[in-house]
């Protein structure tokens, strides 16, 4: 099945203790990229990333770091989570950078 | 630039009666355009897209959007809501080049009274 799998589903962490939340898709996709959902805000996008090793900032950058060293997976690490960080994040991944995306089903951190 | 407006952040409609949820868009480039529904606790799921084809599109579970370059609308429709439709909506707009990514409006959170 052609599926976004990101893990945990639900993290509660400390002020400053560094965390990842993994994304991982079966798809092939080219284009992956994170966002954060806040209520009133919709989606703004974290970063994103147009194949393996290659990245770029998009919207809300400030506080996340990426990688993606294979075509497959694309991380999200907070090296120290602040409250304002508390958010549900979203994985996405397409084929083409303009094209449909896929998500995932979600990772709600709360930052305390 | 590429931008989203929805008009409405909250829709509350009879079960049996038309759901109308509001879109304007922006775009320096002709859009893509796409609807995605966002039902509680789940991720996002895409309703339908607009991709310079056809100006009238159907998407899953009856619903259809119409793209009005005129008016630089793409409004989302369904003849008759049913109670499972209650979800959060998304109105997304692309660029169809340039390296761009999805640009999400604020959402419309849609009840459906029994």
């Amino acid at each position: 099945e052609a599926q976004v799998t990101q893990n945990p589903r639900y993290l509660i962490t400390v002020t400053g203790k560094k965390l990842t939340v993994t994304c991982s898709q079966n798809m092939n996709h080219e284009y992956m990229s994170w966002y954060r959902q806040d209520p009133g805000l919709g989606l703004r996008q974290i970063y994103y990333s147009m194949n393996v090793e290659v990245t770029d900032k998009g919207d809300v950058p400030e506080g996340y770091k990426v990688s993606r060293k294979e075509k497959r997976n694309f991380p999200l690490i907070l090296e120290s989570p602040s409250p304002n960080q508390t958010s549900l994040y979203f994985c996405a991944s397409s084929f083409l950078i303009n094209t449909e995306a896929f998500f995932g089903q979600g990772t709600r951190l709360t930052v305390v | 630039a590429q931008s989203v407006t929805q008009l409405d952040s909250h829709v509350s409609v009879s079960e049996g009666t038309p759901v109308l949820l509001r879109c304007n868009y922006s775009s320096s480039y002709s859009p893509s355009l796409f609807w995605y529904v966002q039902h509680p606790n789940k991720g996002l799921q895409l309703l339908l897209k607009y991709t310079s084809a056809a100006t009238l599109v159907k998407g899953i579970n009856g619903f259809e959007a119409e793209f009005k370059k005129s008016e630089t609308s793409f409004h989302l429709t369904k003849p008759s809501a049913h109670m499972s439709d209650a979800a959060e909506y998304f109105c997304v707009v692309t660029a169809q080049t340039g390296a761009n990514n999805l640009f999400f409006g604020t959402g419309t959170r849609l009840t459906v009274i029994p």
